[in-house]
């Protein structure tokens, strides 16, 4: 039974570019949750997606987007980067929506995103 | 500031000894979720709390929510260094999900 799994592992971007990461969920599970863990603290939520639509969004600005596909994967958007969004992000999946997006959650191993 | 305040920040311990990790909130926790990371890697779901006064245990690691369900605290009995990681409490918070610093155990063998 496969996990949730991410790609690419590393990324290395330039100032101002756009990045595209990908998540495929665990198996059985349908909502996918996005996390940003800059180093040395805890994951910041995102936003989650559920039946193809955003359900929740934490506290982002909208160069950050997403997309969630009708196999319940999941890609994460992040347009006009800047330097602190170099982060370790975290994908999360779960089944079902019933508020925050909380218990049991599975975690992926994370894209590691360095800004130039 | 964090809403949810882990001390301590870091601990190094010696094999086989005791250690205890606090989680802190200024507001009742309604899901209180304890993981474990790896440096750079994803996090490990280890317990959930719920109730106040709730106590669980998974091999040699106790976690407990307080009864005013503001503080829960992590303990685990005599340490090994596959114990070694970042500890995160994690908590339901304005409908997403909050976490903490995380505290970083080193086990010395």
């Amino acid at each position: 039974d496969a996990g949730v799994t991410q790609s690419p592992t590393h990324l290395i971007k330039t100032r101002g570019q756009q990045v595209t990461l990908r998540c495929s969920p665990k198996s059985g599970h349908d909502t996918v949750s996005w996390y940003q863990q800059a180093l040395g603290q805890g994951p910041q939520f995102i936003f989650q997606y559920y039946e193809e639509e955003e359900r929740q969004r934490g506290n982002f600005p909208d160069r950050f987007s997403g997309h969630q596909f009708p196999n319940y994967s999941s890609e994460l958007n992040v347009n006009a980067l800047l330097l602190g969004d170099s982060a370790l992000y975290l994908c999360a999946s779960s089944f079902g929506i019933a508020g925050p997006p909380s218990y049991e959650q599975y975690f992926g191993p994370g894209t590691r995103l360095t800004v130039t | 500031s964090q809403e949810l305040e882990q001390s301590p920040q870091s601990l190094i311990v010696q094999e086989g000894k005791n250690l205890t990790i606090n989680c802190t909130s200024s507001k009742t926790l309604y899901g209180l979720y304890w993981y474990k990371q790896k440096y750079g890697e994803g996090l490990i779901f280890l317990m959930m709390l719920q109730k106040g006064g709730e106590e669980k245990s998974h091999e040699k690691i106790t976690a407990k929510l307080d009864e005013k369900k503001q503080q829960s605290s992590l303990h685990i009995t005599a340490s090994q260094p596959s114990h070694a990681g970042i500890y995160l409490c994690g908590a339901d918070m304005d409908n997403d999900m909050r976490f903490g610093a995380g505290t970083r155990l080193t086990v010395k063998p």
